[in-house]
């Protein structure tokens, strides 16, 4: 079955630092992958997905993630973050079949501090 | 804006009442996702549509009950409430499942918090 793991729960960084959000995953065939953000009293946003095409994924609002098999790792990252990065995060993967189902790690939540 | 909207934005009811959330998906998709969110549980998946028939179901209780209709939206129904149906609702939509090109992206809507008191 698949499923995904973040390593974090809360990650804390100042302004203007780096942020690394870690995933990890397990799954029987090539997955699908997503970042969603989900920002206080929000629906989600998604941030990137991979679907086989480049292991280095562009998002929105300069987060990128790289998809590792043989690490099977999809870590989110972005060079400076910005007060409005706060948010919880979610890594998420496709369910096997043809179902189109998301199987959500349980978040990490990024703070940002001045 | 995701372009999906769910109805209402926030309910609450009491327990053992049933209530009915509304969504509509993204002009152009055929298959509709529902979503629970809660502290203990997290996001999980509970149901899924498409072009009007089931397509798969996840951890969604026998009390829960969804359909969707011709026009594309979708209902979910919550009967015999629990305090713990306390949650935020998701709706998602997209394409189709798994269609080649990336078009299984689903988009959420903005959810609808339920409070059963």
């Amino acid at each position: 079955a698949q499923s995904v793991t973040q390593l974090d729960s809360h990650v804390s960084v100042s302004e203007g630092t780096p942020v690394l959000l870690r995933c990890n995953y397990s799954s029987s065939y090539s997955p699908s992958l997503f970042w969603y953000v989900q920002h206080p009293n929000k629906g989600l946003q998604l941030l990137l997905k991979y679907t086989s095409a480049a292991t280095l994924v562009k998002g929105i609002n300069g987060f990128e993630a790289e998809f590792k098999k043989s690490e099977t790792s999809f870590h989110l990252t972005k060079p400076s973050a910005h007060m409005s990065d706060a948010a919880e995060y979610f890594c998420v993967v496709t369910d096997s079949g043809n179902t189109g189902k998301l199987i959500f790690g349980q978040g990490t939540t990024l703070q940002v501090k001045p | 804006d995701s372009g999906v909207t769910q109805t209402p934005k926030h309910l609450i009811t009491a327990t053992g009442q049933r209530v009915t959330l509304r969504c509509s998906p993204r002009s152009g998709d055929l298959s509709v996702y529902w979503y629970q969110q809660s502290l203990d549980q997290g996001l999980q998946f509970l149901i899924q549509y498409y072009n009007g028939e089931e397509r798969a179901k996840g951890n969604i209780l026998e009390r829960f009950s969804a359909q969707q209709f011709p026009d594309l939206h979708s209902e979910l129904n919550l009967s015999s409430l629990e305090l713990g149906d306390s949650a935020l609702y998701f709706c998602a939509s997209s394409v189709a499942p798994l269609l080649a090109g990336g078009q299984d992206t689903q988009y959420f809507g903005p959810g609808t918090r339920l409070t059963v008191l």
